[in-house]
């Protein structure tokens, strides 16, 4: 099993371009989550979907979009990139949203606004 | 407002113990996780505590109470290779994970 994977794994945009950042899991698990990483901060959510074809805003969704077709995969979409948004992007996902059920992590995604 | 903190660094010498504190305010309590983080890769998971008391896995032991806000993860017999960032997370009411900002631990030699 592969986990979580994410794609791409480096990026360098210029301010107001758009890119999608994916992310697959193989756990067939519900419940899939996008973070950023920030350098002096905990990881804050972005956005996250409880199951195929649901999504919900989290703690900084602006300036974000996502998608989730398949239960499998969740989209991360910048619109129009700003300076602001250069962070480390990890997607998580666990069976469901109770305690015992752990989040695992892709292995990140390094974007650079310029 | 949710808060969590956690010292920014600690310094350990390889072989000893070290306890890194983690103490909370959230808006409910479902739990608290403490994940492991090498520089450049993604956060792991190490332990989850809902009960208090301590909760014991290996070398590493996690603590809760949940009265004081309080949790600490024991490390035992330290390594280099536990040289990396610890991340203490509580489950909130919404059932979505607050994280503190990591704690760094260096070992040295």
């Amino acid at each position: 099993n592969a986990g979580v994977t994410q794609t791409p794994k480096f990026r360098v945009l210029k301010t107001g371009q758009s890119m999608t950042l994916l992310c697959a899991q193989d756990m067939n698990h519900e419940y899939m989550y996008w973070y950023r990483q920030d350098p002096g901060m905990g990881l804050r959510l972005i956005h996250y979907s409880v199951g195929e074809g649901t999504t919900a805003k989290g703690e900084v969704p602006d300036g974000y979009n996502v998608s989730r077709l398949k239960k499998q995969n969740f989209l991360l979409g910048l619109e129009s990139a700003a300076p602001s948004q250069t962070s480390v992007y990890f997607c998580a996902s666990s069976r469901d949203s109770s305690g015992v059920n752990e989040q695992f992590f892709g292995p990140g995604t390094r974007l650079t606004v310029l | 407002g949710q808060n969590i903190d956690q010292p920014t660094e600690m310094t350990a010498t390889e072989g000893a113990i070290v306890q890194i504190n983690c103490t909370y305010q959230t808006s409910g309590f479902n739990g608290l996780f403490w994940y492991q983080q090498h520089a450049g890769e993604a956060p792991t998971f190490l332990s989850y505590n809902v009960l208090d008391g301590l909760e014991e896995k290996g070398r590493f032991s996690s603590f809760l109470s949940r009265s004081k806000g309080y949790s600490y993860l024991l490390l035992k017999e330290l390594q280099m290779k536990d040289s990396a960032s610890y991340l203490c997370a509580v489950l909130d009411s919404n059932y979505q994970l607050i994280w503190g900002a990591g704690t760094k631990l260096i070992i040295k030699p």
